[in-house]
């Protein structure tokens, strides 16, 4: 089945040490967003990319990078990641931008839940 | 800026239907969406809706929108213990990338 892939589910770092979530899709997708999410609370967008065209949203800190080395795949480093920085990052796929497209759809990974001891 | 509101809990018995409600102020919204997320796992597109549309049905699940009131709710009919989840409506723009999600529903199903 076409999918939305995170490894690991779970990822443990200390306080300050860098860490890389990975997603990958199998849809042939050209956009691929990362979003982060706190306990009870709504998604918030990190960044995305279309294609290898990278979007980062304003109130995105610095800590937070991506990369995108191919269609397949897009990865989320965290470059010191503090107390805060604890949540789950979901990984999301759509086919376009909408433009001509039907509908925008959003396809999910399972997400990668990040402790910061 | 763009904004959509929901309801923090819902419970219901099982096999009642479930109504879970959401308002937006984005009168140039294009799509509607409700996506299910159970604990510790990812966002789950359950159905969406165009804004020219006033209904839509899928089985246990019927969409209605109210587009003068922006106002969208999702209906599960014969609610199961397997329902219960956190339940997000989203709206996007047409030509944009950036859903508007609200902050969930917390739907919980009584046996």
């Amino acid at each position: 089945d076409a999918m939305v892939i995170q490894n690991p589910r779970y990822q443990v770092t200390q306080f300050g040490k860098p860490v890389t979530l990975s997603c990958s899709q199998t849809l042939n997708h050209n956009v691929m967003y990362w979003y982060q999410q706190k306990s009870s609370q709504a998604p918030k967008l990190l960044f995305h990319y279309y294609d290898k065209d990278f979007n980062n949203e304003a109130d995105t800190p610095d800590n937070f990078q991506s990369r995108r080395p191919n269609t397949s795949f897009c990865f989320l480093d965290i470059r010191s990641p503090g107390l805060g920085d604890a949540a789950m990052y979901l990984c999301a796929t759509s086919r376009d931008l909408g433009a001509g497209g039907p509908s925008n759809e959003q396809f999910f990974g399972p997400g990668t839940r990040l402790t910061v001891l | 800026g763009e904004d959509v509101e929901q309801s923090l809990f819902l419970s219901v018995r099982e096999g009642d239907s479930s109504v879970i409600n959401c308002t937006y102020t984005d009168s140039s919204s294009t799509y509607l969406y409700w996506y299910k997320q159970e604990p510790g796992a990812g966002l789950q597109l359950l159905t969406y809706i165009f804004s020219n549309m006033d209904m839509k049905q899928d089985q246990r699940l019927t969409v209605l929108l109210n587009k003068k009131d922006k106002h969208l709710s999702l209906r599960i009919a014969d609610t199961q213990t397997g329902d219960s989840a956190i339940y997000f409506c989203a709206e996007s723009t047409s030509g944009t990338y950036k859903y508007i999600f609200g902050t969930g529903t917390r739907l919980k199903v009584l046996a």
